[in-house]
């Protein structure tokens, strides 16, 4: 399989402060996104970024990639309750066959 | 606004049936998916396709074939189903190197 994982499995914070997830890929790829589940609901996508990219911004959502280590982390700023969601990373494995991790599940208490 | 639409929210099916998940994309996307999402084990790709009649096995498509005979049309098809294939399917789809949209997904039992 070449499902990758995201780490720590849950996390849980309260409200205002950062949260930090991680995501290691087995392969070579061309992309990693990340994607954000509210319970029981379809993914939603959050940022992507491409191989030659380190790092990207968008709103309170940082990423960062090191394709030397295959590894990337999603950073969200001052998280709100509204955050409370799962959190996935997909790589395309140089295919565009995206392939998901296995998720954190964030909670953010208020 | 981009959609993927997933025939059925629930559905519950018998052990034997033939079951046939349908997902359609409005936004003319060249590439489409179906996952299986299990507690624990993320997202699972089941078949991939890229194009019209082409398609591609993901991770776990034991049990499963699909059909694309239009762009905008990819069906999941469970040939015999059984209880180990109870789960949540995701439908999703993406233009090359892209976003991709995700359906709301159906979560079937098997009985």
């Amino acid at each position: 399989s070449q499902q990758g994982e995201e780490d720590p499995q849950a996390l849980s914070i309260q409200e205002g402060e950062n949260a930090t997830m991680n995501c290691s890929y087995k392969t070579s790829i061309n992309n990693l996104q990340w994607y954000r589940q509210n319970s029981g609901r379809g993914l939603v996508h959050l940022i992507l970024i491409r191989s030659n990219e380190r790092e990207k911004h968008s709103g309170r959502l940082r990423v960062t990639l090191d394709t030397s280590k295959k590894s990337s982390s999603l950073l969200i700023t001052a998280s709100r309750a509204a955050d409370t969601a799962s959190y996935f990373c997909a790589t395309d494995g140089g295919t565009y066959k995206y392939i998901f991790g296995t998720g954190t599940r964030l909670k953010v208490l208020a | 606004d981009v959609k993927v639409t997933q025939s059925s929210r629930y559905l519950v099916k018998r052990t034997g049936e033939k079951v046939f998940l349908e997902c359609v994309q409005d936004m003319d996307h060249e590439n489409m998916f179906w996952y299986r999402q299990d507690p624990g084990l993320g997202l699972r790709l089941i078949y991939f396709s890229y194009d019209v009649k082409m398609k591609e096995k993901g991770d776990i498509p034991e049990g499963y074939s699909v059909s694309r005979e239009k762009k905008e049309r990819f069906s999941l098809i469970l040939e015999s189903a059984s209880t180990n294939q109870t789960s949540m399917y995701l439908c999703a789809s993406s233009r090359q190197g892209a976003e991709a949209f995700f359906g709301q997904g159906t979560r079937l039992t098997v009985v």
